[in-house]
């Protein structure tokens, strides 16, 4: 009964290569977000969605396009991949876009970009 | 701006060890404050928050207080278990719900 989950877990890809994870919340919440962890485990907001509304996006590539086609959906497509891109991708999610609230993140999908 | 500074890693205890995880944040405003624990191959979960000065979170014998004097949110366990072995975040988020993380602690307990 997973309650944010991703696909896929593991993604192994040449550069230059276009790819997406998808990702889904079956907690009814109004906001997802995706984070890059990097290979020392640092975290980092990429963006955020409020009801299929884009409210952050950080300074990240144009490579990376956000898509939301529902409240429980937030893909992630990246274009032209590069071996920076090499990194674990967490998808989250929250009741709503208040401070206060806990998020819930996905079990993550490690990208390598070869 | 808003940034955590989290005590540096790796941090090896033996069990039944008293752990302090430090974590200080800068912020706009008044800032929510979290801990989420990663534990190998998955991904993170909360562990306790405090959403204004002087509350003290707790969970899984775990406890912080966010402290507005010395802007700090200092992780405590009075006994630890190999089970706890995992990676620490702490965590602010102000505004909206945009959370800033520290660098993460890597907190080891041996037998």
């Amino acid at each position: 009964d997973t309650a944010v989950s991703q696909t896929p877990k593991y993604l192994v890809t040449q550069m230059g290569n276009d790819k997406s994870i998808k990702c889904e919340q079956n907690l009814g919440h109004d906001t997802m977000y995706w984070y890059k962890q990097d290979s020392k485990k640092f975290l980092k907001i990429m963006f955020s969605y409020n009801n299929k509304e884009l409210i952050i996006n950080e300074t990240v590539p144009n490579r990376f396009s956000p898509k939301s086609p529902d409240k429980a959906h937030l893909n992630l497509h990246i274009n032209s991949l590069e071996l920076g891109d090499s990194a674990v991708y967490f998808c989250a999610s929250s009741p709503d876009a208040s401070s206060y609230n806990e998020q819930f993140f996905g079990p993550g999908t490690r990208l390598t970009v070869l | 701006g808003n940034s955590v500074t989290q005590m540096e890693g790796p941090v090896t205890l033996s069990e039944e060890a008293f752990l302090t995880i430090n974590c200080t944040y800068t912020a706009t405003g008044y800032p929510s404050l979290f801990w989420y624990v990663q534990y190998p191959g998955e991904g993170l979960q909360l562990l306790l928050k405090a959403t204004k000065a002087d509350d003290k979170g707790s969970n899984k014998g775990f406890e912080a207080t966010y402290r507005k004097e010395t802007t700090s949110f200092h992780l405590e366990k009075g006994s630890v278990q190999v089970s706890d072995s995992a990676v620490y975040f702490c965590a602010l988020s102000a505004g909206a719900n945009n959370l800033f993380f520290g660098t993460g602690t890597r907190l080891t307990v041996i037998p």
